[in-house]
């Protein structure tokens, strides 16, 4: 069965940072696109950005540049996102999906709760 | 950056009746024969799920009581026999390019 299993909720006061991690599993990561999505609580939905894992290529939305950073993990079949000098702006739900070239998220983690809060 | 207005924010309809939702792109999604809009849906406290891909693609496992169409710039998500389970918010969401992909804001389903 295809997942995407995500790290635990987060607590973390301002100026810290925070690496995500989203685990696939019966399917290589290599082989497809993994994006990262955040949502505010009692927000929409907003695209954070993407990595090719099979060659580390990432685009972001200009909205998360010097905010986030995605990489990955092939030999663990793993995703990453890091977000630094965190404030309450960045408490959210954030979500790993997948992609393939098409670009419709046909799978999704269960998402990981990050508050930032003194 | 390409943007998506969803409409109506919030919509009432009648358990059996039909719920319409409108996405509008700010510039044309369709190419090369395809349009490149997708449908989720959300419940509260779960991830989004697929349901209709290349605007009018049902994704396996789908109910097809759910349904899309449109081209170009406009797209239409249409559930019917609406059913107590579809009670949720529902987002557009394009990859024609990047970056950005964006999505809508979002409509909330409620039954009446």
């Amino acid at each position: 069965e295809v997942l995407l299993q995500q790290s635990g909720a987060e607590l973390l006061k301002p100026r810290a940072s925070v690496k995500l991690s989203c685990t696939a599993s019966d399917f290589n990561i290599k082989d497809t696109y993994i994006h990262w999505v955040r949502q505010r609580p009692a927000q929409g939905l907003e695209w954070i950005g993407r990595i090719d894992p099979a060659n580390d290529n990432t685009e972001y939305d200009p909205n998360f540049q010097g905010k986030a950073t995605i990489t990955s993990d092939t030999s663990s079949n793993t995703a990453y996102l890091q977000l630094n000098s965190l404030t309450s702006e960045d408490t959210a739900v954030y979500y790993c999906a997948r992609s393939g070239t098409v670009g419709y998220f046909d799978y999704w983690g269960q998402g990981t709760t990050l508050t930032v809060s003194s | 950056d390409i943007v998506l207005t969803q409409s109506p924010a919030s919509l009432g309809v009648s358990l059996g009746q039909r719920a319409t939702i409108s996405c509008r792109a700010s510039k044309s999604v369709s190419t090369s024969g395809y349009s490149y809009m997708h449908w989720y849906q959300q419940k509260p406290g779960q991830p989004p799920k697929l349901l209709i891909y290349l605007a009018s693609n049902l994704e396996s496992g789908v109910p097809a009581r759910f349904s899309g169409s449109g081209s170009g710039t406009d797209f239409t998500l249409n559930i019917h026999p609406v059913e107590e389970e579809d009670a949720a918010t529902y987002y557009c969401q394009h990859s024609r390019e990047l970056p950005p992909l964006t999505f809508g804001a979002g409509t909330k389903l409620e039954l009446k």
